[in-house]
């Protein structure tokens, strides 16, 4: 069964400083791997997705993340984050037409 | 992306009553909808999922007869819960993946806040 973990339940970071949201996942073939953003009270916005390819990929606002088969990683980094940034961060995996599984997603705080 | 919307964006209701949540896609044909549920502070729980024309596919420990889901057409997905109970109280959220594009990608709504009272 596929899984996600994203063992960081909140990080604070200040403005300015660079970012990295680590996720780990378990899925039998090559995962499609996906970053979201929730604000409060809202859905879920998409920031990138790996399907294959490119490790390295670059989504909006900023963000990035690389994909590393042999960690069975795709952590989100961006260099320098903004007080927008506050948000909840999810990691999902799935497969084509497979559903989606979400980890337990991480909470930025952004302190001036 | 494609943009997804929901409405409404907020209810309350009275314990026993029926609600309905609607999800439409604007700007794609979304062949496949699925409905989540997320409590405070978790992550999304997916509900069901539903191609269009067919009957949806409940996850397991969700009650069918209880959430009530109808894919009518290509734009258009409801989900109504029915004799909502506060323990239903949560925030729902629909997202859609279509035709054009990036079929792989699931693109949300802004989500639901439903309050049983």
């Amino acid at each position: 069964a596929q899984s996600v973990t994203q063992p960081d339940i909140h990080i604070t970071v200040s403005e300015g400083a660079s970012l990295e949201l680590r996720c780990n996942y378990s899925y039998g073939a090559t995962p499609y791997l996906f970053w979201y953003v929730q604000s409060p009270g809202q859905g879920l916005q998409l920031l990138l997705k790996y399907f294959s390819g490119d490790t390295l990929v670059q989504g909006i606002k900023g963000f990035e993340a690389e994909f590393k088969r042999s960690q069975s990683s795709f952590n989100l980094r961006k260099p320098s984050v903004h007080w927008s940034d506050a948000a909840e961060y999810f990691c999902a995996v799935g497969g084509g037409n497979e559903k989606l599984t979400f980890g337990t997603g991480t909470r930025l705080t952004i302190i001036p | 992306g494609a943009v997804v919307s929901q409405h409404p964006s907020w209810v309350i209701c009275k314990s026993g009553t029926s609600v309905k949540i609607e999800c439409r896609s604007l700007d794609f044909q979304a062949t496949t909808m699925f409905w989540y549920r997320q409590f405070p502070k978790q992550s999304l729980m997916l509900m069901a999922t539903s191609n269009e024309g067919s009957k949806a596919t409940y996850e397991q420990g969700v009650e069918k007869d209880k959430f009530l889901i109808n894919h009518a057409s290509l734009t258009l997905s409801t989900l109504t819960v029915t004799s909502a109970h506060p323990e239903d109280s949560s925030f729902y959220i629909c997202s859609e993946k279509g035709q054009g594009g990036s079929t792989d990608t699931q693109y949300f709504g802004p989500g639901t806040r439903l309050t049983v009272l």
